[in-house]
């Protein structure tokens, strides 16, 4: 079965500094990968996807990430974060098998102060 | 605008109630799905839909039922709920290709069982 691990419970930045958050999955096939946002008290909103192609995936509001297949990662990262990122943020997987659905890992949550 | 619409937004229910959760959606998404959310458990799947009439348990399946009578509309039932059900219930739908596949959250039902 598949999984997601996102070893950061919680990440603080300051505004305008750089961002990374770090999301390994375990999949013996090739996988689909997903990073979403929820902002407080909102649904899950995509940022951006990964299907089998270029590693490097941009995203919404200068997000992007990268896979790795050596790594089994899927890094999300931004260049210059706003006060307004502050969220949580979910990696998953999906084995291309829509009849499975997503694997969430358990979230970051990003806290950003001036 | 494509969306997933899940009413009500906020429901308080006494031990034992029956609990009806709505979701919609205006995309003619075959599948759908719940997940819940609790604190420290990310979010788990509890009910996958194919079609009208045509669904399969998720990994957390126990206390639920659900109801697809049409496409774009998918039902979570909790009969006679308990306080451990208590949880942020989120549906989903997703166009089944493989080299395409998107899933749209719904924004969420908060659930508060006492």
């Amino acid at each position: 079965a598949q999984s997601v691990t996102q070893p950061d419970a919680r990440v603080t930045v300051s505004e305008g500094a750089s961002l990374q958050l770090r999301c390994k999955y375990s999949y013996f096939g090739t996988p689909y990968l997903f990073w979403y946002v929820q902002y407080p008290r909102q649904g899950l909103q995509l940022l951006l996807k990964y299907y089998p192609g270029d590693p490097v995936v941009q995203g919404v509001n200068g997000f992007e990430a990268e896979f790795s297949k050596s790594n089994s990662s899927f890094h999300l990262r931004k260049a210059s974060v706003h006060w307004s990122d502050w969220a949580v943020y979910f990696c998953a997987v999906s084995t291309g098998n829509y009849a499975q659905g997503l694997t969430f890992g358990l979230g970051t949550r990003v806290s950003v102060f001036p | 605008d494509m969306k997933v619409t899940q009413m009500p937004r906020y429901l308080i229910k006494r031990m034992g109630e029956n609990v009806l959760l709505e979701c919609g959606q205006d995309m003619s998404h075959e599948t759908m799905y719940w997940y819940r959310q609790d604190p420290g458990l990310g979010l788990q799947l509890i009910y996958i839909s194919y079609d009208v009439d045509s669904n399969s348990e998720g990994d957390i399946p126990k206390g639920y039922r659900v109801s697809r009578k049409k496409r774009e509309h998918f039902s979570l039932i909790l009969d006679s709920a308990k306080t451990n059900q208590t949880s942020v219930y989120f549906c989903a739908s997703s166009f089944p290709d493989r080299t395409n596949s998107d899933y749209t959250f719904g924004s969420g039902t908060r659930l508060l069982v006492i």
